[in-house]
């Protein structure tokens, strides 16, 4: 089965500095999905930033960039310019295109910001 | 707007009663997945449905079952036999091509 593989269970970021989160994932398909979500204490799942298997430019949504390495299997989220409202959960998850079956998320990094 | 739609919020079971969480969609998509997720920790996968009528067991169905009778709704039964079922329980469903995910915003069930 593919797996997701968050090693960072928690992070700490000092507000305005910049935080790299890490996810692995193992696959045997070549075209697929990742994303990065983020979870506030609400519990409500938020989009951050998606990356097509196909597109090589790493994806970008304003402070939130990723490093996507198709070969080594790695999807890391890059944060800058921290703020106090980017703590939460974040989870790494992936989804196989045109396959129904296959939808995995990591377990998880805390991201703690400190003022 | 088209989305996922959960409820009831918060539900209390009492010892031993089976009770049935509600997940909605508009977004005439195939695939539903339920989810669990305890405190601070990551989702795990109950059960998913690729279509109407047919749903497979995930990770951990033990002590759950659902349905798939029509292709907006997959409720999910937790049943007594599930001896720990306090825990936050989410419903996605992504989109055909892979590249979008919905999530319902949840319910909180508590056993008491």
């Amino acid at each position: 089965a593919q797996t997701v593989t968050q090693s960072q269970p928690e992070m700490s970021v000092q507000e305005a500095e910049t935080v790299t989160l890490s996810c692995t994932y193992d696959t045997s398909e070549s075209d697929y999905y990742l994303f990065w979500y983020k979870q506030p204490p609400s519990r409500q799942m938020i989009l951050v930033i998606r990356q097509e298997a196909y597109k090589q430019q790493n994806a970008t949504e304003n402070r939130f960039s990723v490093n996507f390495q198709k070969a080594a299997k790695s999807f890391s989220l890059k944060i800058s310019d921290s703020q106090l409202g980017d703590a939460a959960m974040y989870f790494c998850a992936y989804r196989a295109s045109y396959n129904n079956n296959d939808m995995r998320f990591g377990a998880g990094t805390r991201l703690t910001v400190k003022p | 707007d088209g989305g996922i739609t959960q409820s009831p919020k918060y539900l209390f079971r009492k010892e031993g009663q089976n009770v049935t969480l509600s997940c909605e969609q508009n977004l005439n998509h195939d695939a539903m997945y339920w989810y669990r997720q305890d405190p601070g920790q990551g989702l795990r996968l109950i059960y998913y449905s690729q279509i109407v009528n047919d749903f497979q067991k995930g990770d951990i169905a033990e002590g759950y079952s659902v349905s798939r009778e029509k292709k907006e709704s997959f409720p999910l039964t937790v049943t007594s036999a599930q001896k720990n079922p306090t825990a936050f329980y989410l419903c996605a469903s992504p989109n055909l091509s892979g590249n979008t995910i919905y999530f319902g915003e949840g319910s909180w069930l508590t056993v008491v």
